[in-house]
């Protein structure tokens, strides 16, 4: 079956300081991959998709950036981060076409 | 207008009891939709698809109302367990998931 991982689990970083979050896949091949954010109280937003390595798409336009190393890897990060960076990181994957699945998270404060 | 709208609630209500919640979706050419559950500091969980004809797992009831662009949840017999933040999600050209605000539930003993 198929699992999906991210860490850390959370995180407290200072205003400035560089960001790198992790999501692997594991049980599947040429997954898409999806980062969302979900600040305090709201619905989730989606960053960055993709659909295979080194293929990503921006939704939103921010100091945010992904990357997508191996088919089963995928990283948010950010040179400097803002307090309004601040939220829940979620990591999520589908077949082509099919329900996407979501990663437990890393809940991101910034200070 | 937001794409998916739903009403953030709490709804409180107590053990036993049927409740109901609605969604607005206004891309009319939508494919797919969705019930998501999110617990409290989680991640959504699928809860269950949205069929036009309508459709039922246990305690859960969907339906959608194309006509309408209208989504509902219904739940029978509430369990301290059902207690959560239920998302509707709908499905757009190319798998892309928009989410609604989610309505959150409290289950009362």
């Amino acid at each position: 079956s198929q699992t999906i991982h991210q860490w850390p689990a959370t995180l407290v970083q200072p205003v400035g300081s560089p960001l790198s979050l992790e999501c692997t896949v594991e049980g599947t091949s040429n997954p898409n991959l999806y980062w969302y954010r979900q600040a305090a109280g709201r619905g989730l937003q989606l960053l960055f998709y993709s659909v295979g390595i080194g293929q990503i798409s921006s939704e939103v336009p921010q100091n945010l950036s992904a990357s997508r190393p191996q088919d089963r890897q995928f990283i948010l990060s950010s040179k400097k981060l803002l307090l309004s960076d601040s939220g829940f990181y979620l990591c999520a994957w589908s077949a082509a076409g099919a329900l996407q699945y979501f990663g437990p998270g890393t809940r991101l404060t910034v200070t | 207008r937001k794409e998916v709208e739903q009403d953030p609630g709490p709804f409180n209500v107590p053990e036993g009891a049927t409740v109901a919640f609605n969604c607005t979706y206004s891309n009319s050419a939508s494919q797919s939709f969705f019930w998501y559950r999110q617990d409290c500091r989680k991640e959504p969980k699928l809860l269950m698809s949205v069929y036009s004809s309508g459709n039922e797992d246990g305690r859960f009831t969907a339906q959608l109302n194309r006509a309408s662009q209208y989504i509902s949840l219904l739940i029978r017999d509430s369990k301290l367990s059902d207690s959560a933040t239920y998302l509707c999600v709908v499905r757009n050209a190319g798998n892309m998931l928009t989410f609604g605000g989610g309505t959150r539930l409290m289950v009362k003993p």
